[in-house]
């Protein structure tokens, strides 16, 4: 029973080039939750999704940063002309209701050169 | 004011004793609370959740919530070196009035248990 699935885990990307990162939820999963953890930082909420909807982007910066939920597919959290202050580690949580009690993958890390 | 807090640490608790974790949150509407360990350069699990006010035990892991107070603890008894990791806090909202179901974590706080 695989977990939730995070590609690529590492990813290096210069200054204004596109990182793309990928979740498959867990087998069941309807909810997607994309955080951001900053070194020695707690997880930063960016983006709560369910297939096809954004349900709640309240931590997504404006500017670069978008996400989706396609009905087929992996979530994509697509982060456009990088800089050096989104190198993190962007982790992706499923869960199957919406009860608080998240699957987490093994998280995707970004660096910008 | 942040949404949720926890003492950063570290925590040092010596083998087999109890080590007590502590959280705060400011939102009032708040309805469910739980408790997440991340390993050092792993993701976070899940270990323990609760709703209601009191004690919630699980093993060697035991809750407790009050909502007046705005307060949610962890205790983990006979600590192990097994332990040492950093215990995030994280609440949800109701999920209704504009609240969304996102869950808010707090910075989380190291624990170090030693042999």
């Amino acid at each position: 029973n695989a977990g939730v699935m995070q590609n690529p885990r590492h990813l290096v990307r210069r200054r204004g080039q596109e990182a793309r990162l990928r979740c498959s939820p867990m087998k069941g999963h309807s909810h997607v939750y994309w955080y951001r953890q900053l070194p020695e930082e707690g997880l930063k909420f960016m983006v709560y999704l369910q297939k096809e909807n954004i349900i709640d982007e309240s931590g997504m910066p404006k500017e670069r940063f978008s996400a989706e939920f396609p009905k087929e597919g992996p979530s994509i959290l697509r982060i456009q002309q990088v800089v050096r202050g989104d190198s993190a580690a962007y982790f992706c949580a499923s869960s199957r209701l919406a009860s608080g009690e998240l699957f987490f993958g093994e998280g995707s890390r970004l660096t910008v050169l | 004011q942040k949404e949720v807090e926890q003492n950063s640490g570290p925590l040092s608790v010596p083998e087999g004793a109890i080590a007590s974790l502590n959280c705060t949150y400011s939102d009032r509407g708040s309805q469910s609370f739980f408790w997440y360990r991340q390993y050092s350069g792993k993701s976070p699990e899940l270990i323990m959740s609760i709703y209601s006010n009191g004690d919630k035990e699980d093993g060697r892991f035991t809750a407790q919530l009050n909502k007046a107070s705005q307060y949610v603890s962890l205790l983990i008894r006979d600590s192990q070196p097994s332990d040492s990791a950093t215990y995030l806090c994280a609440v949800k909202g109701p999920g209704y009035g504009g609240a969304t179901n996102k869950l808010i974590f707090g910075t989380g706080t190291l624990l170090a248990v030693q042999p």
